[in-house]
C-alpha cells in the first residue's frame, strides 16, 4: 500500500503569503493527489498529478512532482484566511492511505 | 455536495455497545472506503470494498466489520465499543477512473 507523509505538520502564515507543503512517499506511483479538510468535515479533492507530469496548476494551487525523489509539493499562492485547513496527500494503489496532514493556519 | 451520504451524522453510545454506520456512495461508484479519524489525527484507513467484494484491509480492529451490499451501499459495524473508538468515521467512494475519492461528511461517534 502507498502512503504519503506530509511535512511540515503545522504551518502558520499571514494572509497574502504563500504556503508550501511537502509530501514524500516510498514506492512507485501512477498518480498523487492532494486533498483539503476543513475542521471536522470530509476531505475534498484539490488536484491530481500523474507520474509523467512535473507540475500542475489549478487556480492559486501549484503542485510539483519529483518521482526521482519520491516527493511532491503543494504551493498555495496569495493565501487567504479561508485556506485555513488541513492538507493531505495520497498516492494511488489498491487502497488509498493518507498521511497525518499539514495543518495550515492563515492569519488575517 | 460530494454525493456521498453518511448516516447518522452524530451518535452517542456507551462502552460495550454496538453501532452501525451507513454509507451511500455516489451514483455509479463501485468502490467504497472507510476511514477513522481520531481527534486532530490523520485518517486511518480501515477497509475498502469494490462492487461488493473486500478489496483491501487496513488497520481495522477485529471488533469492527464492514460489508458492501448489492445496491453498493456499505455499512461499518463497530462492536464492544471502547472509549478509544470515539472518532469521526468517514466513508469515501470512487468511480475508479482517476482514483479521486469523494468523501462523505462523516459520522461522529462518541463513546461514553
Amino acid at each position: 500500500s502507498q502512503q504519503g507523509e506530509e511535512d511540515p505538520q503545522a504551518l502558520s502564515i499571514q494572509e497574502g503569503e504563500n504556503a508550501t507543503m511537502n509530501c514524500s512517499y516510498k514506492t512507485s506511483i501512477n498518480n498523487l493527489q492532494w486533498y483539503r479538510q476543513n475542521s471536522g468535515r470530509g476531505l475534498v479533492h484539490l488536484i491530481l498529478i500523474r507520474s509523467n507530469e512535473r507540475e500542475k496548476h489549478s487556480g492559486r494551487l501549484r503542485v510539483t512532482l519529483d518521482t526521482s525523489k519520491k516527493s511532491s509539493s503543494l504551493l498555495i499562492t496569495a493565501s487567504r484566511a479561508a485556506d485555513t485547513a488541513s492538507y493531505f496527500c495520497a498516492t494511488d494503489g489498491k487502497d488509498m492511505r493518507f498521511g497525518a496532514g499539514t495543518r495550515l493556519t492563515v492569519k488575517p | 455536495d460530494s454525493g456521498v451520504t453518511q448516516t447518522p451524522k452524530h451518535l452517542i453510545t456507551a462502552t460495550g455497545q454496538r453501532v452501525t454506520l451507513r454509507c451511500s456512495p455516489r451514483s455509479g461508484d463501485l468502490s467504497v472506503y472507510w476511514y477513522q479519524q481520531s481527534l486532530d489525527q490523520g485518517l486511518q484507513f480501515l477497509i475498502q470494498y469494490y462492487n461488493g467484494e473486500e478489496r483491501a484491509k487496513g488497520n481495522i480492529l477485529e471488533r469492527f466489520s464492514a460489508q458492501q451490499f448489492p445496491d453498493l451501499h456499505s455499512e461499518l459495524n463497530l462492536s464492544s465499543l471502547e472509549l478509544g473508538d470515539s472518532a469521526l468515521y468517514f466513508c469515501a467512494s470512487s468511480g475508479g477512473g482517476s482514483g479521486e475519492l469523494f468523501f462523505g461528511e462523516g459520522s461522529r461517534l462518541t463513546v461514553l
